[in-house]
């Protein structure tokens, strides 16, 4: 079935240091989502990007949506320990609205 | 953003009884919300979409006469285990979706915590 690869799976920074997360499919998207999750919590909408090439910020956060509309990549500069969780992409192509997630970036921060 | 809200937050059963999860949207009118699975340091993995006045749709290998999902309003949806079992232990959440409203953005519930004895 219809799948998105998100890479890496996990990821240890030192806090101030940059994170990137990468999701990539074999199929043109017609839009892509990012949410994150906090230990224990549930997923919370970050953004969605539907234009080829499209890139937006969201103050540390920059999302970007490939020319081809196949992959997408979410990264955060100087990460914060309040930047904790896991950050997963998912395809929001299907007409009836549901969506596929990838397997997700699990972030630690070291203080 | 709207808000979901899911009753109960956690539940512990015992094995062979049957649990039902709320799941309400709070501000707004969602025809269709969505079930979701999630075991722990895994993905969300969708299990059904639930369609407000019409039978739920069923992602494949998803046992429709286990997991009973009920769209009896366009504020509630319901999802029930049928003779729990250990293996049904996990966290199940639902959304909601901004489709009505024109966007596909989706709100999640808080999840409930099913552990099955």
């Amino acid at each position: 079935g219809q799948q998105v690869m998100q890479i890496p799976q996990y990821q240890h920074v030192q806090e101030g240091e940059d994170f990137t997360t990468y999701c990539n499919s074999s199929t043109t998207l017609s839009n892509i989502q990012w949410y994150k999750q906090r230990p224990g919590g549930h997923p919370v909408f970050l953004i969605q990007l539907v234009k080829s090439g499209e890139v937006k910020k969201q103050k540390r956060l920059t999302f970007q949506f490939g020319e081809a509309k196949k992959n997408s990549s979410l990264h955060i500069t100087a990460t914060q320990t309040t930047d904790v969780g896991t950050y997963f992409c998912a395809d929001g192509s299907s007409n009836t609205g549901k969506l596929i997630f990838g397997q997700g970036t699990t972030l630690q921060v070291k203080p | 953003g709207a808000v979901v809200s899911q009753h109960p937050s956690w539940v512990i059963c015992k094995s062979g009884t049957s649990v039902k999860i709320e799941c309400r949207s709070l501000d707004f009118q969602a025809t269709t919300m969505f079930w979701y699975r999630q075991f722990p340091k895994q993905s969300l993995m969708l299990m059904a979409t639930s369609n407000e006045g019409s039978k739920a749709t069923y992602e494949q290998g998803v046992e429709k006469d286990k997991f009973l999902i009920n769209h009896a309003s366009l504020t509630l949806s319901t999802l029930t285990v049928t003779s729990a079992h250990p293996e049904d232990s996990s966290f199940y959440i639902c959304s909601a979706s901004e489709r009505d409203l024109g966007t596909d953005t989706q709100y999640f519930g808080p999840g409930t915590r099913l552990t099955v004895l």
